[in-house]
């Protein structure tokens, strides 16, 4: 069965730091691994997405990687801003038509 | 396209009721699926459809839960007898399936169930 953990579950850091978000599975036979944010009372936004094939993904400040081997993946936040204070999740699509599995999140706060 | 639309919004209801909850997806995309969110969780699978067809439901869905999705357009998600433990926010997200097609989510709908 398929477990997704994430750590820390919650994370604070002074506005400008860099930071990493773990993201562990057990089951490392993944189709792909998508990293999304959620605001408050909000639904979920995907961020990056990354192909069981690949490494890692880029998009702006973000950075994703994946190890699938070792079942692991971080997402990178480079420069962090207050506005990115959220909850991040990561989630793994186990076989091609097959469900979704979401970590419990990380839920991050930028300080000031 | 105004992505994937929830309603209602939010729900109050007493214990015993029964809701029905309703997702427009994304145009054509062909996945359409389920979750079920408490606060500090994750959002946890209920069950989802390749157009029309339902895959897979999860076992933590009791047959309380029903959900349809006629002629791979919208679905509905349908809770009879309510209880206080099916107070959640109820997550519908679409997709069009595939290695790169990303999940795209609804703002959801919050049950309260009194």
């Amino acid at each position: 069965k398929q477990e997704v953990t994430q750590i820390p579950a919650a994370l604070s850091v002074p506005e400008g730091e860099n930071l990493v978000l773990n993201c562990s599975f057990t089951d490392s036979a993944i189709y792909n691994l998508q990293w999304f944010r959620q605001d408050p009372g909000k639904g979920l936004t995907s961020l990056l997405l990354i192909q069981s094939s690949q490494r890692e993904q880029t998009s702006g400040r973000l950075n994703a990687s994946l190890d699938k081997s070792s079942g692991r993946s971080t997402l990178y936040i480079a420069a962090s801003q207050p506005g990115d204070s959220a909850t991040y999740l990561c989630a793994v699509e186990v076989n091609r038509d097959d469900k979704i599995i979401f970590g419990k999140g990380t839920r991050l706060h930028i300080l000031p | 396209d105004t992505g994937v639309s929830q309603d209602p919004r939010h729900k109050i209801t007493k214990r015993g009721q029964n809701v029905t909850f309703r997702c427009d997806p994304i145009s054509e995309h062909n996945r359409l699926y389920w979750y079920r969110q408490t606060l500090g969780q994750g959002p946890e699978f209920l069950t989802y459809f390749q157009n029309e067809a339902q895959l897979e439901k999860s076992r933590l869905l009791s047959d309380r839960f029903s959900a349809e999705r006629p002629k791979g357009s919208f679905s509905t998600l349908e809770i009879q007898r309510t209880e206080q433990g099916d107070s959640a926010m109820y997550l519908c997200a679409s997709s069009l399936g595939g290695a790169v097609e990303k999940l795209f989510f609804g703002s959801g709908t919050q049950l309260s169930v009194l």
